[in-house]
């Protein structure tokens, strides 16, 4: 069965300092990976998306990897700020589907 | 930019009501989702549609239907609400043909008392 599971479940970091974000993938045959943010009573929005051939993708501050021969993937916060509070998702897609495999999710709090 | 709404932000209801939940995309995407998000579960996807008319069942559908009669719209019914069921719903969409970053609508979070 395609599992995604994130690490940790949950972080809490003082503003300013850098922090990273796990998630292992059983999804196959693999697709692409996204990592979406979701605000607290908010729905969720991308924030990056990879494909097998790619290893790495910023966006700001934000920047993932990828290894898909471990299957593995990080997202990398740096200089973090109080607005980066949300839940960050981890979500993979197999080839030829459009349904994706949601991983659970990592809560982080940024405290001042 | 892509807008996905839906109709009520939050929403409490009674054991045993008919509940409808709609969704409308602006941005002619194939594919619908509907979600429920519960805490230290993740996102379990209940229904999608590929297109007008079409419907799929997700990993949850016991206890709910949905409806796609316009492209752009994707209604989930609750046909008797009960407790279980009082969530946070998500619904996404998509655009297809191959390009699947969904797009998620703000969430309904529903009470059943």
């Amino acid at each position: 069965k395609n599992q995604v599971e994130q690490s940790p479940q949950s972080l809490i970091i003082l503003e300013g300092k850098n922090c990273t974000l796990q998630c292992n993938y059983t999804v196959s045959p693999f697709s692409n990976l996204r990592w979406y943010k979701q605000d607290t009573g908010r729905g969720p929005v991308s924030l990056t998306i990879m494909t097998f051939s790619e290893n790495t993708k910023s966006n700001g501050r934000y920047t993932a990897t990828l290894d898909a021969d471990t299957k593995q993937s990080s997202l990398h916060i740096t200089a973090s700020q109080l607005s980066d509070s949300a839940s960050y998702i981890c979500v993979v897609t197999t080839g030829g589907s459009y349904i994706p495999t949601f991983g659970r999710g990592t809560s982080l709090i940024v405290h001042p | 930019d892509v807008k996905v709404t839906q109709s009520s932000r939050y929403l409490v209801k009674r054991t045993g009501e008919k509940v409808f939940l709609e969704c409308v995309q602006d941005m002619d995407h194939e594919n619908m989702f509907w979600y429920r998000q519960d805490p230290g579960l993740g996102l379990r996807l209940i229904y999608f549609s590929y297109d007008v008319k079409m419907k799929e069942k997700g990993d949850i559908p016991e206890g709910y239907s949905v409806s796609r009669e316009k492209k752009e719209r994707f209604s989930l019914i609750l046909e008797s609400a009960s407790t279980n069921q009082t969530s946070m719903y998500l619904c996404a969409s998509s655009p297809g043909q191959g390009r699947d970053t969904q797009y998620f609508g703000p969430g309904t979070r529903l009470t059943v008392l």
